[in-house]
């Protein structure tokens, strides 16, 4: 079956644009995570989803990010005011309901210039 | 909360040759522990877990990691590594319960030279 899908692969924006990153987890998974890997680091967590609403946000950085999942499926992560500081890898999850294995897409790579 | 930490950023070895990977975590609930490896140009991949248990796991291409409460510890082993186990490993704890976020290390670079 078809494993996490992120679009796009490759993504490179001018600072203070808007910026939208997609996940479609597997499906039948109601568990949805994104985290965001830097150079050199291991990926951190940002928001995870239980169906359609945010059960933990405690990761987002900022009032920038925000994140929706308006079906249960498909979820998109959104960046306003995009800066330097924001290049990294954007993954994303996603889990069978109360299951602890997270099973993660290729990413997408963000560079603001 | 939890932290993970990944002693070596970096770790070359010659192919056939034994390898640790080690990791150490910190938490004040019972946790998941987790090994995810990352190939080059390819995503994250579930490489083996403890969840409860016999406290030795081990994965189809011939790695095993042993959680050891007291020292609060989890490291990867290979007794033989190939030129294909090339890629950055990743060790990660989440909180007992199911769908909990993933709290990772920064990652160990594992070189094989031939």
């Amino acid at each position: 079956g078809a494993g996490v899908s992120q679009t796009p692969s490759n993504k490179v924006t001018e600072k203070g644009k808007y910026v939208e990153l997609r996940c479609d987890p597997i499906s039948g998974h109601t568990a949805l995570y994104w985290y965001r890997q830097s150079l050199g680091q291991g990926p951190e967590f940002l928001i995870y989803f239980q169906g359609t609403g945010a059960a933990d946000d405690s990761g987002l950085p900022n009032d920038r990010f925000f994140a929706v999942r308006p079906e249960g499926s498909v979820s998109t992560l959104k960046i306003q005011r995009t800066e330097r500081g924001d290049s990294a890898v954007y993954l994303c999850a996603s889990s069978q309901q109360g299951r602890e294995t997270q099973y993660f897409g290729p990413g997408t790579r963000l560079l603001v210039l | 909360a939890q932290s993970v930490t990944q002693l070596d950023s970096q770790v070359p070895v010659f192919e056939e040759a034994p390898v640790e990977l080690r990791c150490n975590y910190s938490s004040s609930v019972s946790v998941y522990l987790f090994w995810y490896v990352q190939y080059p140009n390819q995503g994250l991949q579930l490489l083996l877990k403890y969840l409860s248990g016999s406290t030795l796991v081990e994965s189809i291409n011939g790695f095993e990691a042993e959680f050891n409460k007291s020292q609060t510890s989890f490291h990867l082993r290979k007794p033989s590594v190939h030129i294909s186990d090339t890629a950055e490993y990743f060790c990660a704890v989440s909180r007992q319960g199911g769908s909990e976020k993933l709290v990772f290390g920064k990652g160990t670079k594992l070189t094989v030279n031939p």
